[in-house]
């Protein structure tokens, strides 16, 4: 199994610009969501997900839109980039939500924003 | 809805044990404590959960006392790849839902 995989890596984008991070597993897990992390900080609950074609909003939602129309992939849309939005980015997933299941974590996408 | 509270920093030298111990005064009789480790430029990554009284595993042990109000984390015997951030994970946002990350434990273990 890959795990959790995020593309890209490392993505420098302009200010206004906008564009998708990659988020897939094969695990075959319900539940998947998106934090970002920034620097000395712990992670923050961007958007999430309990299954294909549900998601919902978590600490911090603005500026960022999710899709759910497969069990494998979560995609992260930023709209209109804003500097604010610098940060590293990670998706996790877990079979569930139950209050035990351990959430696995991609590697990370490094996003700047000039 | 109160978070889980832990030392910012800790340092250690090779071959000693660390405990870290999180409060968590707020904990919910169902929710379990959970701590994840997290190098740099990587997602965090799953150690060790527990309810209640101990829990070993390969990599460390999980002491939790009857009242639930703290936990503590020991890795035995740590080496320079032990350095790293530690985050204590025991209580729900405000959806009941998603586990709430603090800014953890950056632990540096020393030669």
């Amino acid at each position: 199994n890959a795990g959790v995989t995020q593309t890209p890596k490392f993505q420098v984008l302009k200010t206004g610009q906008s564009m998708t991070l990659q988020c897939a597993q094969d695990m075959n897990h319900e539940y998947m969501s998106w934090y970002r992390q920034d620097p000395g900080m712990g992670l923050r609950l961007i958007h999430y997900s309990v299954g294909a074609g549900i998601t919902d909003q978590g600490e911090v939602p603005n500026g960022y839109n999710v899709s759910r129309s497969t069990t494998e992939d979560f995609p992260l849309r930023l709209l209109s980039a804003a500097p604010s939005q610098t940060s590293v980015y990670f998706c996790a997933s877990s079979y569930s939500l139950g209050r035990s299941d351990e959430q696995f974590f991609g590697p990370g996408t490094r996003l700047t924003v000039l | 809805l109160a978070k889980t509270t832990q030392p910012i920093s800790m340092d250690s030298y090779e071959g000693q044990e660390v405990n870290i111990t999180c409060s968590h005064n707020n904990i919910a009789t169902n929710d379990y404590i959970t701590w994840y480790q997290q190098f740099p430029s990587q997602g965090p990554r799953f150690i060790i959960q527990g309810y209640k009284t101990k829990v070993t595993n390969e990599v460390a042990s999980l002491f939790i006392p009857a009242d639930r109000k703290s936990s503590t984390l020991s890795l035995p015997r740590v080496s320079l790849s032990d350095t790293a951030v530690y985050y204590c994970l025991a209580k729900r946002d405000n959806y009941g839902q998603n586990f709430v990350f603090g800014p953890g434990t950056r632990l540096s273990v020393l030669p």
